[in-house]
């Protein structure tokens, strides 16, 4: 099956940093997501970005299909930035997920 | 906003007791699914549902488990007889079949299984 690496696995910021987190993926995809899993558990929808670039507020993700890697840029981070970031994708329909990058932003 | 919602949010279990696990996908969307995350580690695909069948299950997806759409609304996992290492958070997804960002899953908030 298709495997997903995410890097780096934890990451430690001040309040105010910029920070770029990356997936790399095995094969082609049809689906690129990228999720915050809160200190609740719940996985927050972020991009949905198979390809190009979208920006939300203070996140933006890149996605080079041909390459197999995805971006995600948080900048100005904030300590509800906190917690677990998925990438995630799919190429039969069902999501494959990395093990995530544990971002802790302090104050 | 449309969004995907899972009851209940905590489950507290015996081992070998059966619990069924509660969704509602967006309405429009066809396309169901069932993850879990056992917890400090990644999320899971667990089984895949279309048209009324199972598309596509996961070596996780034993005969203890099984899922169900039971009327227009709601969508079900069930677990037979619950063991210890199902304890985990599930996460049910839809899908739409149309549109420009099609192939997205829309997460609901989770229910976090706790088997004793």
């Amino acid at each position: 099956g298709i495997q997903v690496e995410q890097s780096p696995p934890d990451l430690i910021l001040q309040e105010g940093a910029n920070s770029t987190l990356r997936c790399n993926f095995s094969d082609s995809v049809n689906n690129l997501q990228w999720f915050h899993q809160n200190p609740w558990g719940q996985l927050i929808n972020l991009f949905y970005i198979p390809s190009g670039t979208k920006q939300n507020g203070r996140l933006s993700a890149t996605t080079v299909a041909t390459e197999r890697y995805s971006l995600l840029y948080i900048s100005s981070s904030q300590t509800t930035d906190s917690g677990v970031y998925f990438c995630a994708v799919d190429a039969d329909s069902t999501l494959t997920f990395g093990k995530g990058t544990m971002l802790l932003v302090s104050p | 906003e449309p969004e995907v919602t899972q009851t209940p949010s905590h489950q507290v279990t015996q081992m070998g007791q059966e619990v069924i696990l509660r969704c509602v996908p967006i309405s429009n969307h066809l396309y169901f699914y069932w993850y879990r995350q056992i917890l400090g580690q990644k999320v899971e695909f667990l089984v895949s549902f279309y048209n009324n069948e199972i598309s596509e299950k996961s070596e996780i997806f034993d005969d203890q488990f099984s899922v169900e759409r039971p009327d227009g609304s709601n969508f079900t996992l069930k677990i037979r007889s619950t063991k210890l290492e199902d304890s985990a958070m599930y996460f049910c997804a839809s899908r739409g079949l149309a549109g420009r960002s099609y192939n997205e899953q829309f997460f609901g908030p989770g229910t976090r299984l706790t088997v004793l």
